[in-house]
């Protein structure tokens, strides 16, 4: 079955480390986005990629990186510059065009925990 | 830029009654509304999307939404809520196929038995 998939599901991290988070989609779609959820505060953009090679910051950026090498492939690296990394991360994307209507599928999230 | 609020961050209701999660969203062009569910540790799942067809949108697990333009809201809808419905929901609004979606705050729904 298509979909997306993140790894790992949980993921605890000494203050200090930089950490990767996974997110691979087997649905040929061409649009990836990173959100991080926190308590109360909805959805925030992180960063996001319309085509290989190429990405945009979102709106909370700072302190994270990411890479788009793949189409099937957009991981995000939570760096130590990150004040507060502690949270679920959610990873989406969707089809390009006005045929998919803007309709994002999403990941089952990674929990970080900053020890 | 688009906005949208959900008012309530917490509802609770009791089995069998009405759910009612309310949407409002800023807008000066018609724009596409969704509305997807969050069950605990898992990601988002879309519940139903409005796109400027009909105006009452039917979604899965019995739950509608209706686009009313003069109100600008989209409030989420189930005539009887059932203890599976307990959950995270979220509105989401854009406008174009291609703009971003921008996600309210979220409402977390309670169901009592």
């Amino acid at each position: 079955d298509g979909g997306i998939t993140q790894s790992p599901k949980y993921l605890f991290r000494k203050e200090g480390q930089n950490v990767t988070l996974s997110c691979e989609q087997n649905l040929n779609h061409d649009a990836m986005y990173w959100y991080r959820q926190d308590p109360g505060q909805g959805l925030r953009l992180i960063y996001y990629s319309q085509i290989v090679n190429d990405f945009q910051k979102g709106d909370i950026a700072e302190g994270y990186s990411v890479s788009r090498e793949k189409k099937e492939s957009f991981p995000l690296t939570v760096t130590s510059a990150q004040k507060n990394p502690t949270a679920f991360y959610l990873c989406a994307s969707k089809t390009s065009g006005a045929s998919g209507a803007n309709v994002l599928t999403f990941g089952a999230g990674s929990r970080l925990t900053v020890l | 830029a688009q906005s949208v609020t959900q008012l309530g961050s917490h509802v609770s209701v009791s089995e069998g009654a009405l759910v009612l999660l309310r949407c409002n969203y800023s807008s000066s062009v018609p724009p596409y509304l969704f509305w997807y569910v969050q069950y605990p540790n898992q990601g988002l799942q879309l519940l139903l999307k409005y796109t400027s067809a009909a105006t009452l949108v039917k979604g899965i697990n019995g739950f509608e939404a209706e686009f009313k333009k003069s109100e600008t809201s989209f409030h989420l809808t189930k005539p009887s809520a059932h203890m599976s419905d307990a959950a995270e929901y979220f509105c989401a609004v854009s406008y174009n196929a291609g703009n971003m979606l921008t996600f309210g705050g979220g409402t977390r729904l309670m169901v009592k038995p």
